[in-house]
């Protein structure tokens, strides 16, 4: 079993759709747990981090945690065309950070 | 204030030969980590160093090493290189202290690709 489970995808929504992103993880001992934005051929870029269980917005930005489920997830609400880029998620147990495969999305105008 | 900082942005070598890579973290950043990225395996964790010290270290063979000086900008170093190391070598800064805080993200530079035929 992988440290950092996300779906590869491609997701593909339409433009101003709400995008969800999921990601599991598998050591119950994860602390904090963060998501990157990754544009192809850049590199990754911090869109937010959540620590306690719930609801975290930033913007168009929801994080949510279940740490019970070991679930993270990213909604992006009002989806744009600038939004496509692949989605990591990324889970701190206080020795390292450790980094799921990505999503890609894709919004379609 | 300026970013975390990779020389050199490109690299092509021979399978066999050796490469040292560069990182400048942001400045006051103390924690600087390395990643490769593959296609096929994503981020990987290759180790951290904070004070001069390797703090921690992923499942990457001997041949990938790395240290830190005491301005924090760290090096990194693969031997032997082997096709297999094609890949993009990320740097991260972090704001962590002594004492890891859980919520201090990783701050990326821009990464060195490194080509090995």
């Amino acid at each position: 079993q992988k440290e950092v489970e996300q779906n590869s995808g491609p997701l593909s929504v339409p433009e101003g759709a709400i995008a969800s992103l999921n990601c599991t993880y598998s050591d119950r001992g994860s602390q904090s747990f963060f998501w990157y934005r990754q544009y192809s051929g850049k590199s990754p870029e911090l869109i937010m981090f959540i620590y306690s269980n719930g609801d975290k917005e930033d913007g168009r930005f929801t994080a949510q945690l279940n740490k019970a489920s070991q679930y993270v997830s990213l909604l992006i609400r009002d989806s744009q065309p600038s939004d496509s880029a692949t989605y990591l998620c990324a889970v701190n147990n206080n020795n390292d950070m450790r980094f799921g495969a990505g999503t890609r999305l894709t919004v379609k105008p | 204030k300026a970013g975390v900082t990779q020389t050199p942005r490109y690299l092509i070598k021979t399978r066999g030969q050796q490469v040292t890579l560069s990182c400048s973290p942001i400045s006051g950043h103390r924690s600087v980590s390395w990643y490769q990225q593959t296609p096929g395996q994503g981020l990987q964790f290759l180790f951290e160093y904070f004070s001069e010290t390797q703090r921690n270290k992923g499942n990457f063979p001997g041949r990938f090493s790395g240290r830190q000086f005491s301005n924090s900008r760290s090096e990194m170093n693969v031997s032997t290189l082997e096709l297999g190391d094609s890949a993009l070598y990320l740097c991260a800064s972090s704001p962590t202290g002594y004492r890891r805080s859980y919520n201090s993200p990783l701050h990326f530079g821009n990464g060195t690709r490194l080509t090995v035929t």
